[in-house]
Protein backbone atom coordinates (compact mmCIF):
# COMPACT_ATOMS: atom_id res chain seq x y z
CA UNK A 1 0.00 0.00 0.00
CA UNK A 2 1.37 3.24 -0.87
CA UNK A 3 2.01 5.80 1.72
CA UNK A 4 0.41 8.38 -0.35
CA UNK A 5 -2.85 7.89 -2.70
CA UNK A 6 -4.21 10.46 -4.55
CA UNK A 7 -7.48 10.90 -6.74
CA UNK A 8 -8.44 11.31 -9.56
CA UNK A 9 -5.40 10.07 -11.71
CA UNK A 10 -6.72 11.51 -14.50
CA UNK A 11 -9.09 14.74 -14.81
CA UNK A 12 -10.22 16.46 -18.38
CA UNK A 13 -12.10 20.13 -17.17
CA UNK A 14 -13.17 22.73 -19.32
CA UNK A 15 -11.76 25.86 -19.06
CA UNK A 16 -13.74 27.89 -16.38
CA UNK A 17 -14.59 24.96 -14.14
CA UNK A 18 -13.91 24.53 -10.47
CA UNK A 19 -11.35 21.66 -10.20
CA UNK A 20 -10.09 19.65 -6.90
CA UNK A 21 -7.63 17.30 -6.76
CA UNK A 22 -7.78 15.16 -3.22
CA UNK A 23 -4.48 12.95 -1.26
CA UNK A 24 -5.13 10.77 1.29
CA UNK A 25 -1.31 9.61 3.35
CA UNK A 26 -1.26 6.98 6.24
CA UNK A 27 2.06 8.57 8.15
CA UNK A 28 2.43 11.12 10.76
CA UNK A 29 3.91 14.28 8.41
CA UNK A 30 5.50 17.06 9.52
CA UNK A 31 4.66 19.10 6.01
CA UNK A 32 2.53 17.98 2.90
CA UNK A 33 3.57 19.41 -0.65
CA UNK A 34 1.59 20.07 -3.63
CA UNK A 35 4.26 19.96 -6.30
CA UNK A 36 3.14 20.62 -10.44
CA UNK A 37 5.21 19.28 -13.21
CA UNK A 38 4.96 19.92 -16.63
CA UNK A 39 5.44 17.91 -19.02
CA UNK A 40 9.22 16.49 -19.68
CA UNK A 41 9.76 19.41 -17.11
CA UNK A 42 11.08 19.71 -13.44
CA UNK A 43 8.82 20.05 -10.16
CA UNK A 44 7.59 23.21 -8.79
CA UNK A 45 6.42 23.13 -5.45
CA UNK A 46 2.88 25.46 -5.52
CA UNK A 47 2.05 24.87 -1.83
CA UNK A 48 3.93 23.55 1.71
CA UNK A 49 1.01 23.27 4.42
CA UNK A 50 1.11 21.81 8.25
CA UNK A 51 -1.99 23.26 8.69
CA UNK A 52 -5.17 24.72 7.78
CA UNK A 53 -5.57 27.00 4.31
CA UNK A 54 -3.37 28.55 1.58
CA UNK A 55 -4.17 30.25 -1.05
CA UNK A 56 -2.58 31.62 -3.73
CA UNK A 57 -4.22 33.19 -6.77
CA UNK A 58 -6.56 30.77 -8.33
CA UNK A 59 -5.49 28.23 -6.67
CA UNK A 60 -6.34 27.02 -2.91
CA UNK A 61 -5.03 24.21 -0.52
CA UNK A 62 -6.18 22.82 3.04
CA UNK A 63 -5.33 20.07 4.75
CA UNK A 64 -7.14 18.36 7.74
CA UNK A 65 -4.53 17.14 9.97
CA UNK A 66 -6.69 14.77 12.08
CA UNK A 67 -8.29 12.91 9.25
CA UNK A 68 -4.83 12.88 6.79
CA UNK A 69 -6.48 14.66 4.39
CA UNK A 70 -5.64 17.35 1.92
CA UNK A 71 -7.19 19.04 -1.08
CA UNK A 72 -5.94 21.08 -4.07
CA UNK A 73 -8.45 23.82 -6.26
CA UNK A 74 -8.24 25.10 -9.14
CA UNK A 75 -10.98 28.15 -9.47
CA UNK A 76 -11.65 29.45 -13.09
CA UNK A 77 -9.47 26.75 -14.26
CA UNK A 78 -7.41 27.38 -17.85
CA UNK A 79 -5.51 25.69 -20.28
CA UNK A 80 -2.39 26.71 -18.73
CA UNK A 81 -2.93 24.67 -15.88
CA UNK A 82 -2.81 21.70 -17.67
CA UNK A 83 0.27 19.73 -15.62
CA UNK A 84 0.77 16.87 -13.40
CA UNK A 85 -0.08 17.77 -9.74
CA UNK A 86 1.74 15.78 -6.73
CA UNK A 87 1.01 15.62 -3.26
CA UNK A 88 3.68 14.80 -1.23
CA UNK A 89 4.28 14.49 1.98
CA UNK A 90 7.62 14.83 4.59
CA UNK A 91 7.50 11.75 6.90
CA UNK A 92 8.34 12.52 10.58
CA UNK A 93 7.95 9.25 12.11
CA UNK A 94 9.41 6.92 9.71
CA UNK A 95 12.97 8.37 8.90
CA UNK A 96 12.79 11.50 7.12
CA UNK A 97 12.25 11.05 3.69
CA UNK A 98 9.49 12.34 1.29
CA UNK A 99 7.12 10.14 0.43
CA UNK A 100 5.02 11.09 -3.61
CA UNK A 101 1.47 10.63 -4.78
CA UNK A 102 1.12 8.95 -8.27
CA UNK A 103 0.20 12.07 -9.50
CA UNK A 104 -2.96 13.77 -11.22
CA UNK A 105 -2.78 14.68 -14.80
CA UNK A 106 -5.01 17.10 -15.24
CA UNK A 107 -5.93 18.24 -18.68
CA UNK A 108 -8.07 21.55 -19.46
CA UNK A 109 -9.85 22.20 -22.45
CA UNK A 110 -10.47 25.72 -23.95
CA UNK B 1 18.73 34.33 -5.48
CA UNK B 2 20.07 31.19 -7.46
CA UNK B 3 17.82 28.82 -8.05
CA UNK B 4 18.60 24.65 -7.73
CA UNK B 5 20.45 23.88 -10.87
CA UNK B 6 21.88 20.31 -11.96
CA UNK B 7 23.52 19.16 -14.48
CA UNK B 8 23.58 17.84 -17.37
CA UNK B 9 20.02 18.33 -18.62
CA UNK B 10 20.03 15.16 -20.94
CA UNK B 11 22.41 12.33 -20.73
CA UNK B 12 22.83 8.90 -22.97
CA UNK B 13 24.35 6.11 -21.30
CA UNK B 14 25.17 2.14 -22.27
CA UNK B 15 23.85 -0.78 -19.45
CA UNK B 16 26.92 -1.51 -17.09
CA UNK B 17 28.46 2.32 -17.18
CA UNK B 18 28.83 4.80 -14.56
CA UNK B 19 27.30 8.16 -14.56
CA UNK B 20 27.67 11.15 -12.56
CA UNK B 21 24.95 13.80 -12.01
CA UNK B 22 25.24 16.88 -10.29
CA UNK B 23 23.18 19.62 -8.37
CA UNK B 24 23.72 23.31 -7.23
CA UNK B 25 21.53 24.19 -4.27
CA UNK B 26 19.97 27.22 -3.19
CA UNK B 27 22.32 30.23 -1.97
CA UNK B 28 21.96 29.30 1.97
CA UNK B 29 20.42 26.23 2.16
CA UNK B 30 22.87 23.18 3.66
CA UNK B 31 20.38 19.84 2.72
CA UNK B 32 20.11 18.40 -0.74
CA UNK B 33 17.76 15.12 -1.71
CA UNK B 34 18.01 13.15 -4.58
CA UNK B 35 14.86 11.82 -6.40
CA UNK B 36 14.65 9.40 -9.03
CA UNK B 37 11.13 9.70 -11.36
CA UNK B 38 10.66 6.92 -13.73
CA UNK B 39 8.36 7.62 -16.99
CA UNK B 40 4.21 8.00 -15.40
CA UNK B 41 5.57 7.48 -11.77
CA UNK B 42 5.86 9.48 -8.71
CA UNK B 43 9.21 10.19 -7.74
CA UNK B 44 10.98 8.05 -5.57
CA UNK B 45 13.37 9.26 -2.73
CA UNK B 46 17.16 7.96 -2.77
CA UNK B 47 18.82 9.79 -0.43
CA UNK B 48 19.28 13.22 1.40
CA UNK B 49 23.15 15.04 2.24
CA UNK B 50 23.05 17.16 5.21
CA UNK B 51 26.50 18.92 5.77
CA UNK B 52 28.08 16.66 3.88
CA UNK B 53 26.80 13.25 5.74
CA UNK B 54 24.06 10.83 4.08
CA UNK B 55 21.13 12.15 6.35
CA UNK B 56 18.42 9.27 5.26
CA UNK B 57 18.05 6.59 2.37
CA UNK B 58 15.33 5.37 0.25
CA UNK B 59 15.33 1.71 -1.18
CA UNK B 60 17.91 1.99 -3.73
CA UNK B 61 20.74 -0.29 -4.03
CA UNK B 62 24.25 0.60 -3.06
CA UNK B 63 25.09 1.46 -6.59
CA UNK B 64 23.48 4.69 -5.91
CA UNK B 65 25.74 6.16 -3.80
CA UNK B 66 26.38 10.75 -3.32
CA UNK B 67 28.65 13.22 -1.90
CA UNK B 68 28.08 16.42 -0.93
CA UNK B 69 30.81 19.24 -1.07
CA UNK B 70 31.21 21.73 1.11
CA UNK B 71 30.02 24.51 -0.72
CA UNK B 72 26.88 22.38 -0.45
CA UNK B 73 26.98 21.33 -4.32
CA UNK B 74 26.32 17.30 -4.68
CA UNK B 75 26.64 14.48 -6.53
CA UNK B 76 24.60 11.49 -7.09
CA UNK B 77 26.52 8.63 -9.03
CA UNK B 78 25.08 5.70 -10.77
CA UNK B 79 27.63 2.50 -11.26
CA UNK B 80 26.70 -0.52 -13.57
CA UNK B 81 23.82 1.17 -15.25
CA UNK B 82 20.39 -0.89 -15.77
CA UNK B 83 17.87 -0.40 -18.50
CA UNK B 84 15.09 0.50 -15.38
CA UNK B 85 17.63 3.28 -14.27
CA UNK B 86 16.43 5.89 -17.27
CA UNK B 87 14.32 8.15 -15.35
CA UNK B 88 14.12 11.88 -14.61
CA UNK B 89 16.71 12.43 -11.41
CA UNK B 90 15.98 15.36 -9.43
CA UNK B 91 17.61 16.82 -6.60
CA UNK B 92 16.07 19.77 -4.48
CA UNK B 93 17.62 21.94 -1.70
CA UNK B 94 16.12 22.61 1.40
CA UNK B 95 16.95 25.22 4.56
CA UNK B 96 19.35 24.43 7.65
CA UNK B 97 16.90 21.93 10.27
CA UNK B 98 13.93 22.37 7.48
CA UNK B 99 14.11 18.92 5.60
CA UNK B 100 10.57 19.14 4.70
CA UNK B 101 10.48 22.50 2.78
CA UNK B 102 12.42 21.60 -0.20
CA UNK B 103 12.85 23.51 -3.44
CA UNK B 104 13.43 21.39 -6.69
CA UNK B 105 16.06 21.75 -9.61
CA UNK B 106 15.06 20.95 -13.10
CA UNK B 107 16.26 17.48 -13.25
CA UNK B 108 18.38 15.57 -15.39
CA UNK B 109 16.89 12.77 -17.88
CA UNK B 110 18.83 9.92 -17.87
CA UNK B 111 18.43 7.31 -20.95
CA UNK B 112 20.32 4.34 -20.57
CA UNK B 113 20.77 1.86 -24.02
Amino acid sequence: KNEVEQSPQNLTAQEGEFITINCSYSVGISALHWLQQHPGGGIVSLFMLSSGKKKHGRLIATINIQEKHSSLHITASHPRDSAVYICAVWARDTGNQFYFGTGTSLTVIP
Amino acid sequence: ETGVTQSPTHLIKTRGQQVTLRCSSQSGHNTVSWYQQALGQGPQFIFQYYREEENGRGNFPPRFSGLQFPNYSSELNVNALELDDSALYLCASSPSGRFYEQYFGPGTRLTVT
